[in-house]
Order: C-alpha cells, then structure tokens, then sequence
C-alpha cells in the first residue's frame, strides 16, 4: 500500500493555532482527508480535499496541499480543549482505496 | 438519512472462542462496506471490503474472515480468537463526499 506519515504527537495551547501534518507517496491520489478520532469512538470524517485544489477554508479549520511535495496540513485556528484527538489524514486512490496515516494525537492544554 | 451501526460496543472473548460482529447501514442501497482494525496506539488496517451481496476481498491474511449476507449488512468472524485479535474494530461505507463513514466501532479484548 501507499505511505502515509504524520507526527505522532502535538501539543498546544488553548486559544494557539494547531497545524497537524501529513505526507502520502501517491501521485494518483483523487482526495485527502482529514478525520478525528475521540477516545473510545470511531472516525469522524472533518474536511477533505480535492487533489486538484490548493486550499480549502471551513470556519476554523484549514487544509493546505501541497501537490508537488505531496504534503497536508491541517490548521485549526483557536484550538480549544474539545479539539484533543487523534486526527488522522486519509488519501484515496483512482481504485477507491483508502490509505491512512497512523494519526496524530492533539493534545490542548488549558 | 444515512446511519451505519456496529455492535456490540465492546467484547472481551477467551482466546480460541469464536467472533462475530454485526454492522449495518441505512439509508443507502449497494454501498461498498469496509472492515478495519486499529490496533493499540495505531493507525487503521483495512482488513476486508465488500462491493455487493456475497463479495468480499481480503486485504490481508488472518484469522478473520467477513461475509456480507444482506446488502446492507456486513459481518466479521472468527472460528477461534487468538490474542493478536484484540483491538478496536471499525465498519465504514463510502458515503458522503467519497469519503467513509464509520461506525461507532466495537472493542475487542481477547484474554
């Protein structure tokens, strides 16, 4: 399978921006996504994004790719201590599998 | 509206018993269903997926198997757990935006 590689830990702040990063070996990817895990539950799909685009904006979260590096971030302005999660970037190939990173937990402190 | 359920919520099975988690969907017909497994600490292992009744492809060899009875019903079975076994279990469908849909996820313990 593709690999898809995150920082396994951040830390910040309340009220600080996080930026969460990723990056995927596969040229051919359709859509990346972004999910967030809180303990005990399953996967909760939070953004994604076309390959075909740079940006995507939706109210405190922004996503940024990088195609020529393969390289995904994913902002989070004002991180408040309900943002503690694992956040997990996803790509999908032109055959509609799905490949994962192995997430990055965001932890906020008060 | 599309739902997906998984149950039950969490098992703790001795090893050598045999497993069976239930997941369905609906709201949707013929969805592509998935199985993955994420074991402690880590990312997620697609272990099966289904694109209609009867059809199952296995991403990787264990001793697991999955069956798709009904369109929209999706099962993981075991014949006999071993300790490896144990993690958390998730269902999904590819549903909006293309992106998956999981389940609440069901967390297995094998002791």
């Amino acid at each position: 399978g593709e690999d898809v590689e995150q920082s396994l830990f951040l830390s910040v702040r309340e009220g600080d921006s996080s930026v969460i990063n990723c990056t995927y070996t596969d040229s051919s990817s359709t859509y990346l996504y972004w999910y967030k895990q809180e303990p005990g539950a399953g996967l909760q799909l939070l953004t994604y994004i076309f390959s075909n685009m740079d940006m995507k904006q939706d109210q405190r979260l922004t996503v940024l790719l990088n195609k020529k590096d393969k390289h995904l971030s994913l902002r989070i302005a004002d991180t408040q201590t309900g943002d503690s999660a694992i956040y997990f970037c996803a790509e999908r190939d032109n055959f509609n599998k799905f490949y994962f990173g192995s997430g990055t937990k965001l932890n906020v402190k008060p | 509206s599309q739902t997906i359920h998984q149950w039950p919520a969490t098992l703790v099975q001795p090893v050598g018993s045999p497993l069976s988690l239930e997941c369905t969907v609906e709201g949707t017909s013929n969805p592509n269903l998935y199985w993955y497994r994420q074991a402690a600490g880590r990312g997620l292992q697609l272990l099966f997926y289904s694109v209609g009744i009867g059809q199952i492809s296995s991403e990787v060899p264990q001793n697991l198997s999955a069956s798709r009875p009904q369109d929209r019903q999706f099962i993981l079975s075991s014949k006999k757990l071993l300790l490896s076994d144990s993690g958390f279990y998730l269902c999904a469908w590819i549903g909006f935006n293309y992106g998956y849909t999981f389940g609440s996820g069901t967390r297995l313990t094998v002791v």
